[in-house]
């Protein structure tokens, strides 16, 4: 159990556009996401905290303008990276808490690249 | 606001030795620590909270209030341990919002 899902696993786009990556919680129920950024070689950022049913909640110096959470459903949390640019180029993490267990299952990934 | 120091990026040790992986924090609260896993290729995994005081995979984690540590020790290496590892810290009442160290990069050789 406590399975965590990520969509797409790695993407390539143009400098200008949208990127919509998914995080699904597969055998239970999250009512929190939470969106990590990991630059190579680089330790874990976390970029927002995703709450189901309410909007998300941002850490110092993440534009919310240009990183769009949606957490709609109880197992579902969207990241869309808006015109994007290289320097957005990254590893994205999410991982959803386990509710009453105060733990964290992390999903695998997602490599954004940005051309 | 809270910090997670890991002042090793990478320990190299042989089959058999033993490990210790560093962990400092600061936090003005009563933190939750955690050790986090990566193995190559695959997902974070959480290793050990201290509040659960286990010992897994042969790891143990004492948590020193005194000299804010959270060092994560095992007694002899096995290159199965080989991986990112990464101390984690939670503030009191913060819903289990993490931040993360920097990451040890541990190899045992065989």
């Amino acid at each position: 159990g406590a399975v965590v899902s990520q969509h797409p696993s790695r993407v390539i786009c143009k400098s200008g556009t949208s990127v919509k990556i998914e995080c699904r919680s597969l055998d239970f129920q999250a009512t929190t996401m939470f969106w990590y950024r990991q630059f190579p070689k680089q330790s874990l950022m976390l970029m927002a905290t995703s709450n189901e049913g309410s909007k998300a909640t941002y850490e110092q110096g993440v534009e919310k303008d240009k990183f769009l959470i949606n957490h709609a459903s109880l197992t579902l949390s969207t990241l869309t990276v808006t015109s994007a640019h290289p320097e957005d180029s990254s590893f994205y993490i999410c991982s959803a808490r386990w509710p009453g267990f105060n733990e964290q299952f992390f999903g695998p990934g997602t490599r954004l690249t940005v051309l | 606001a809270q910090r997670v120091t890991q002042p090793e990026k990478l320990l190299s040790v042989f089959k058999g030795a033993p490990v210790e992986l560093k962990c400092n924090y600061s936090y003005s609260g009563s933190p939750e620590l955690f050790w986090y896993v990566q193995y190559s290729r695959q997902r974070l995994q959480l290793l050990l909270r201290h509040i659960s005081r286990e010992s897994i995979k042969g790891f143990t984690a004492d948590l020193n209030k005194g000299e804010t540590s959270f060092h994560l020790k095992k007694p002899f290496a096995q290159e199965e341990d080989s991986a990112m590892y990464y101390c984690a810290l939670s503030p009191n009442n913060a819903g289990n919002m993490l931040t993360f160290g920097g990451g040890t990069r541990l190899m045992v050789k065989p």
